[in-house]
C-alpha cells in the first residue's frame, strides 16, 4: 500500500502543551500534506510541504519533511482544545493520480 | 472559499436497496474523489472522475458504481447495499495550483445498512 503511517494512533495531552504527530510514507513524493478533521466531519487542508523543503510553518504549525527517511512530523504548538481533532497526512506520489491518506492520529487535548 | 456538500449526514438503510449519495462543488473543480472511512484504515478511495462522464476506479470499487453527467455533481451509487458497505463516506473535489493538489471535503455521509 503506497499508504502513510501516522504515529502515534492517540495522542492525549494537556492544553498549552506542545503535540507532535509523525507520517511515514513508502515512495517517492512530490509533496505531503495535512489535513484535519473533527469528529464525524470531513476533513480539511491544514498545510503542504513540497519534496524540496524541509520545514514550513503556518501559525501554530510546523512540518517537517526527510525526504530520505520518509517521514514527516507535524507540530501544534500551544494546543488549545478545539485543536481535538484527528490528524491525517496525505502523499502526493510521483506518477500517481490522487492523494494517499494515512490512518491518522487521533489527538485529545484537555483543558 | 470551496464549498462541497453531500445530500445526506446520516441514512439508514435495508440490506439490498439501492442506496444514492450525491455530492456537489461550487468551484467548477474537474476532479471529484469518493472515499469510504472506517476506522483503523484510514480512507480508502472508492472511484474518482476526470471530467464529466469520465471515472476511474480507485481501490475499493467492488459494490460500488458512480455517475458524473454534470461538472459540479458526483454521485456514489451502491447498486445492492449490504452490511459491510457500512461506514462513512466522504467527497472531495480536487483544486490544482502550480502544480500542486489539494483536495477540499464534503461534511460525509454516515451510512448505516441493516
Amino acid at each position: 500500500s503506497q499508504q502513510g503511517e501516522e504515529d502515534p494512533q492517540a495522542l492525549s495531552i494537556q492544553e498549552g502543551e506542545n503535540a507532535t504527530m509523525n507520517c511515514s510514507y513508502k515512495t517517492s513524493i512530490n509533496n505531503l500534506q495535512w489535513y484535519r478533521q473533527n469528529s464525524g466531519r470531513g476533513l480539511v487542508h491544514l498545510i503542504l510541504i513540497r519534496s524540496n523543503e524541509r520545514e514550513k510553518h503556518s501559525g501554530r504549525l510546523r512540518v517537517t519533511l526527510d525526504t530520505s527517511k520518509k517521514s514527516s512530523s507535524l507540530l501544534i504548538t500551544a494546543s488549545r482544545a478545539a485543536d481535538t481533532a484527528s490528524y491525517f497526512c496525505a502523499t502526493d506520489a510521483t506518477g500517481a493520480n490522487n492523494l494517499f491518506f494515512g490512518t491518522g492520529t487521533r489527538l485529545t487535548v484537555i483543558p | 472559499d470551496v464549498k462541497v456538500t453531500q445530500s445526506s449526514r446520516y441514512l439508514v438503510k435495508r440490506t439490498g436497496e439501492k442506496v444514492f449519495l450525491e455530492c456537489v462543488q461550487d468551484m467548477d473543480h474537474e476532479n471529484m474523489f469518493w472515499y469510504r472511512q472506517d476506522p483503523g484504515l484510514g480512507l480508502r478511495l472508492i472511484y474518482f472522475s476526470y471530467d464529466v462522464k469520465m471515472k476511474e476506479k480507485g481501490d475499493i470499487p467492488e459494490g460500488y458504481s458512480v455517475s458524473r453527467e454534470k461538472k459540479e455533481r458526483f454521485s456514489l451509487i451502491l447498486e445492492s447495499a449490504s452490511t459491510n458497505q457500512t461506514s462513512m463516506y466522504l467527497c472531495a473535489s480536487r483544486h490544482f495550483y502550480g502544480g500542486e493538489e489539494t483536495q477540499y471535503f464534503g461534511p460525509g455521509t454516515r451510512l448505516l445498512v441493516l
